[in-house]
């Protein structure tokens, strides 16, 4: 099976970084996803790795370890607007053709 | 183009009924699949199409629980004989292919409530 753990809940300032973690266990491991979901709305797609690094959209990056079994989730000059919960989710090669997510964390933003 | 769109929106049903939720995907997505969000929570992976066949039913939670996709399109899901456990949002999605299942695109869920 598969199991991701997320910090449940994250404070931070407008104009600060934030960085939300994300370990997994897996039977295999093809690469780690990051959707955004804000309270009443779908998820959306943020980012992908599959391989080790940094991958960096604008003033989000993603940065997975694989490893460590690790990845996080980086937002920068932080606004209000990115007050929602975030999911990593992985798709892992024992799982078959699906993604499984963690239980998000939610992150506040205040002024 | 239109995004992933579901109907209805909102369904409130007594228990025991059975309810239907629909999903048509983005034009040219092969693969299609369905979650269940309870308040608060993650996402519960239900079920996932290829086209108009589904090879992976593991996460549908009991036997009276069953969706079609046809045409390669539009999917139903299926509850029969709902319970209130059944009450939470149930997302769809849809992804270019099996290649592209790191990206998918969500509707905007329908919320059920069994009463």
């Amino acid at each position: 099976g598969q199991s991701l753990e997320q910090p449940s809940e994250v404070t931070a300032v407008e104009g600060a970084i934030v960085q939300i973690n994300c370990t997994y266990q897996t039977s295999g491991f093809y690469g780690l996803s990051w959707y955004q979901q804000h309270d009443g709305g779908a998820p959306t797609f943020l980012s992908y790795n599959a391989l080790d690094g940094l991958e960096e959209t604008g003033r989000f990056s993603s940065f997975l370890s694989r490893s460590d079994s690790y990845g996080y989730l980086l937002l920068q000059e932080l606004q209000m607007k990115d007050s929602a919960s975030y999911f990593c989710a992985v798709r892992d090669t024992g799982g078959g053709n699906k993604l499984t997510f963690g239980t998000g964390t939610q992150l506040k933003v205040e002024l | 183009g239109a995004g992933v769109s579901q109907s209805p929106s909102n369904k409130v049903t007594e228990k025991g009924k059975d309810v239907e939720l629909r999903c048509d995907p983005i034009s040219g997505h092969t693969a299609l699949y369905w979650y269940r969000q309870s308040l608060g929570q993650g996402l519960e992976f239900l079920i996932y199409f290829q086209g108009n066949s589904a090879p992976d039913k593991s996460g549908l939670p009991s036997d009276r629980f069953s969706a079609e996709r046809t045409g390669g399109s539009v999917s139903t899901l299926t509850i029969q004989r709902t319970q209130q456990e059944d009450s939470a949002v149930y997302l769809c999605a849809s992804s270019l292919g099996n290649a592209r299942l790191y990206e998918q695109y969500f509707g905007p869920g329908t919320r059920l409530t069994v009463t």
